[in-house]
């Protein structure tokens, strides 16, 4: 699978501020996941917006979704020094079979100042 | 709901020894389950994906003989890898996606490291 392409790659940012991460890719989409890592452990499922969605909220969470640009992007807002961790994007391509692997991005690793 | 597990968590091996690590899903049944690797600072790959009851397919350049896998139930598929060397060192996360509400969706485990001395 090729990975689509995130910007930025790292980001560091004071306690409280917003943390904005893009993620582009360049199949056709049955739809969109963002995940967070935490060094070293697995991957916590954060959203999921589908192809036909343009913008999704799940508490400090805010996702859009432009499947003319191929791309998305990841909203945190008011971040907390727990919110540090690398995030990734996942598409879940547009097939028949539903049985395709997700592409992750490349990730961005977020940084919260206290 | 829709709970993954690995096993081991944790691996060390020697180089040339063959290593199996086991993804479960607790609470549906798996149709599909999906293999992962993730190298240090890295995004994860996939590898392979495997239907129950039939063979796995590999990504390309994902050597087949050299990860062996099997998918034996609805709840169970390993991975083996065979005759591991240093290059193998990794996390390795299996998902799963079957039969829940949200069918659509997959369920990550937690990942295994495995690192080969």
């Amino acid at each position: 699978s090729q990975q689509g392409e995130e910007d930025p790659q790292a980001l560091s940012i004071q306690e409280g501020e917003n943390a904005t991460m893009n993620c582009s890719y360049k199949t056709s989409i049955n739809n969109l996941q963002w995940y967070r890592q935490n060094s070293g452990r697995g991957l916590v499922h954060l959203i999921l917006i589908r192809s036909n969605e343009r913008e999704k909220h799940s508490g400090r969470l805010r996702v859009t979704l432009d499947t003319s640009k191929k791309s998305s992007s990841l909203l945190i807002t008011a971040s907390r020094a727990a919110d540090t961790a690398s995030y990734f994007c996942a598409t879940d391509p547009f097939s028949g079979g539903g049985a395709d692997g997700l592409t992750f991005g490349k990730g961005t690793h977020l940084i919260i100042q206290p | 709901g829709a709970v993954v597990s690995q096993h081991p968590s944790r691996v060390i091996c020697k180089s040339g020894t063959s290593v199996k690590i086991e993804c479960r899903s607790l609470d549906f049944q798996a149709t599909t389950m999906f293999w992962y690797r993730q190298f240090p600072k890295q995004s994860l790959m996939l590898m392979a994906t495997s239907n129950e009851g039939s063979k796995a397919t590999y990504e390309q350049g994902v050597e087949k003989d050299k990860f062996l896998i099997n998918h034996a139930s609805l709840t169970l598929s390993t991975l083996t890898v065979t005759s591991a060397h240093p290059e193998d060192s990794s996390f390795y996360i299996c998902s799963a996606k079957g039969r829940t509400r949200t069918y659509n969706e997959q369920f990550f485990g937690p990942g295994t490291r495995l690192t080969v001395l």
